[in-house]
């Protein structure tokens, strides 16, 4: 399938163990912010979105964490699976338009 | 309920040529945005569409432009193609226009440029 990114950063995880996702965002004044998953050949999915007024929130097996003191958002991932491997990326909204993290490579071992 | 539908899903090109993109929103949905996907920039907002008007532009030369029709389904054209064009060209849908609500992506149309 397609290359996504040939230098994201990767994090290896164990089948079975928690994942967690970090991504730094640029913008202060960023009041939403959503995580996607992309896996090889296919467009970003939606996991799960949290707004600034909120510090976590929680899907099935995905939690999203915000801390806008030090404009950071992370995404943790319970009991990660091998179909949990794939390329993540945050976005915030600022202004009228979301602006996407690097992303991040999840490769999920054995 | 389709998801949002992107053609032609890959296609080849040289420099110098034209290329049309089409995407067509789930159903319902009338704004369509469209981004550029590459190794190095990641994801870059190209312009979005709301009920046939160009709402918001991002920072790409005018070879890059797009329309919507009346049916909310999104062309994009890239004129005098070169070969940092070669990209995957994600189009995006939402019900309403961008704001606090979940783009929904297509699969992609992967252009390569010779």
């Amino acid at each position: 399938g397609e290359s996504v990114g040939l230098h994201l950063p990767t994090l290896s995880v164990q089948e079975g163990d928690n994942s967690i996702i970090n991504c730094a965002y640029s913008n202060s004044a960023s009041d939403y912010f959503i995580w996607y998953k992309q896996e090889s050949g296919k467009g970003p999915q939606f996991i799960i979105d949290i707004r600034s007024n909120m510090d976590k929130r929680q899907g099935q097996r995905v939690t999203v964490l915000l801390n806008k003191t030090v404009k950071h958002l992370s995404l943790q991932i319970a009991a990660t699976q091998p179909g949990d491997s794939a390329v993540y990326f945050c976005a915030e909204l600022y202004g009228q338009n979301f602006v996407f993290g690097p992303g991040t490579r999840l490769s999920v071992l054995p | 309920k389709a998801g949002v539908t992107q053609t032609p899903r890959y296609l080849i090109k040289t420099r110098g040529q034209q290329v049309t993109l089409s995407c067509s929103p789930i159903s319902g949905h009338r704004s369509v945005s469209w981004y550029q996907q590459t190794p190095g920039q990641g994801l870059q907002f190209l312009f979005e569409y709301f009920s046939e008007t160009q709402r918001n532009k991002g920072n790409f030369p005018g070879r890059f432009s797009g329309r919507q029709f009346s049916n909310s389904r999104s062309e994009m054209n890239v004129s005098t193609l070169e070969l940092g064009d070669s990209a995957l060209y994600l189009c995006a849908s939402s019900l309403m226009a961008t704001g606090a609500n979940v783009l929904t992506f297509g699969a992609g149309s992967r252009l390569t440029v010779l």
